[in-house]
C-alpha cells in the first residue's frame, strides 16, 4: 500500500544529541501526526499538526507541518535513552475512509548512554 | 479507562487454520480501526467502523479477512485459511469522529507456521 517516504531509516546517536527526521509525500494531507512505537507495543501519538506551516512542541519534541502540505519534520532535542524506539510519521486526509492514516516506514532511533 | 485492549497478544497458528482477534476500544469512542503491520514497515489500514457500521472495507487484504462490530462496542477480526504471509502485527485503534489521530492498542502478533 501507499506509504510516506520517511528518512533516515535509522539513527544511532549519543545521549544529549539533537535528532531530526522527516517525511515527504506525493499527496497532500490535512493533518500530519508523529507516533512512537516501542517493541511489542502499538504506536503512541506524540504530536498532531493541523495547519500548513504550523510548528508545535511537546516537551523536547518539535514538529512542523510543511507549507506545501506534503511534508513534515520532527526534532528531538537533548536525546535521552528512553527516546529509543521507532518513530512514524502519518498523514491524514479528512473524510477519506474515516480519516484513515497513511504511515511512513519509520525511523529507528538508538541512543548510546 | 485503560485504553484500547486487544486479545490475544500473541497467536501462533498452523497454515490453513482460522483465527479471530478481539478489540475493545475506549468506551466513548465511536470509531474503531484495524491496521496491519509487517516487520520493518509502518501500519497499513485495513478497515474501520463507525458505531456498528463498517464504512470502509475495500482495503481488507483478501476475502479471507472479515471484521465485525456487532453492537458498536468491541470488534473482531477474523482471518480464514491462514497463510504464512498473514504473519504480522494486527493493530486496533479507536477515536471520536471529531478527533484526529487515534489511540492504538498493543496489537496481536500473529505467526503462521
Amino acid at each position: 500500500g501507499q506509504q510516506l517516504n520517511q528518512s533516515p531509516q535509522s539513527m544511532f546517536i549519543q545521549e544529549g544529541e539533537d535528532v531530526s527526521m522527516n517525511c515527504t509525500s506525493s499527496s497532500i494531507f490535512n493533518t500530519w501526526l508523529w507516533y512512537k512505537q516501542e517493541p511489542g507495543e502499538g504506536p503512541v501519538l506524540l504530536i498532531a499538526l493541523y495547519k500548513a506551516g504550523e510548528l508545535t512542541s511537546n516537551g523536547r519534541l518539535t514538529a512542523q507541518f510543511g507549507i506545501t502540505r506534503k511534508d513534515s519534520f520532527l526534532n528531538i532535542s537533548a536525546s535521552i535513552p528512553s527516546d529509543v524506539g521507532i518513530y512514524f510519521c502519518a498523514g491524514q486526509f479528512l473524510n477519506n475512509a474515516g480519516n484513515m492514516l497513511t504511515f511512513g516506514g519509520g525511523t529507528r532511533l538508538m541512543v548510546k548512554p | 479507562d485503560t485504553g484500547v485492549s486487544q486479545d490475544p497478544r500473541h497467536k501462533i497458528t498452523k497454515r490453513g487454520q482460522n483465527v479471530t482477534f478481539r478489540c475493545d476500544p475506549i468506551s466513548e469512542h465511536n470509531r474503531l480501526y484495524w491496521y496491519r503491520q509487517t516487520l520493518g514497515q509502518g501500519p497499513e489500514f485495513l478497515t474501520y467502523f463507525q458505531n456498528e457500521a463498517q464504512l470502509e472495507k475495500s482495503r481488507l487484504l483478501s476475502d479471507r479477512f472479515s471484521a465485525e462490530r456487532p453492537k458498536g462496542s468491541f470488534s473482531t477480526l477474523e482471518i480464514q485459511r491462514t497463510e504464512q504471509g498473514d504473519s504480522a502485527m494486527y493493530l486496533c485503534a479507536s477515536s471520536l469522529v471529531t478527533v484526529y489521530g487515534y489511540t492504538f492498542g498493543s496489537g496481536t502478533r500473529l505467526t503462521v507456521v
